[in-house]
């Protein structure tokens, strides 16, 4: 069964700051693919960045970039220059490469400090 | 916006009661998938649906069913409700069958 670990039940940041999100993952599968989604008060669910496992280079979106390192099972997300808006719950999730089996970790909370 | 609708956007009911929860995909998806998230949790896969046909299966309760029609538009029936069924109910769906596009949630409150 694949799983998905996220071991910072919340964290907090100062505007400006980098933090880094923990993400650790376990599959059987080859090919995967791994995601970073947010989730605000609104509730509302928004892809931040995505991550193919046969792709070597690590995935960069503006602010947010990753650091995946396959071998370890691990998907971090740095969030660059954190702004208020950054304030969000975060969940890693991982997908089979035919979309079954996607699994979404418990999150983070993210607290942007002014 | 995801282009991924729901409705309806809020649903209360009693104990014991048979909801219907409505999701249209963004156009060209074929892909639809539904998840809880009951208050301060992850969220719990229920189930896939591609063009019409199951794909995948989580953690759905018998009392729960799903499907897709031959407009791609899908429907999650959630029967003899119970309180712990109250939850935000979240339909997504995807192109290329990995990256999912939320919709905006179904808030069942369960009374």
């Amino acid at each position: 069964a694949q799983t998905v670990t996220q071991s910072q039940p919340e964290m907090s940041v100062q505007e400006a700051e980098t933090v880094t999100l923990s993400c650790t993952y376990d599959t059987s599968e080859s090919d995967y693919y791994l995601f970073w989604y947010k989730q605000p008060p609104s509730r509302q669910m928004i892809l931040v960045i995505r991550q193919e496992a046969y792709k070597q280079q690590n995935a960069t979106e503006n602010r947010f970039s990753v650091n995946f390192q396959k071998a370890a099972k691990s998907f971090s997300l740095k969030i660059s220059d954190s702004q208020l808006g950054d304030a969000a719950m975060y969940f890693c999730a991982l997908g089979g490469n035919y979309g079954q089996n996607f699994v979404f970790g418990p999150g983070t909370r993210l607290s942007v400090l002014p | 916006d995801s282009g991924v609708t729901q409705t309806p956007k809020h649903l209360i009911t009693a104990t014991g009661q048979r909801v219907t929860l409505r999701c249209s995909p963004r156009s060209g998806d074929l892909s639809v998938y539904w998840y809880q998230q009951s208050l301060d949790q992850g969220l719990q896969f229920l189930i896939q649906y591609y063009n019409g046909e199951e794909r995948a299966k989580g953690n759905i309760l018998e009392r729960f069913s799903a499907q897709q029609f031959p407009d791609l538009h899908s429907e999650l029936n959630l029967s003899s409700l119970e309180l712990g069924d109250s939850a935000l109910y979240f339909c997504a769906s995807s192109v290329d069958v990995n990256e999912q596009f939320f919709g905006p949630g179904t808030r069942l409150t369960v009374l």
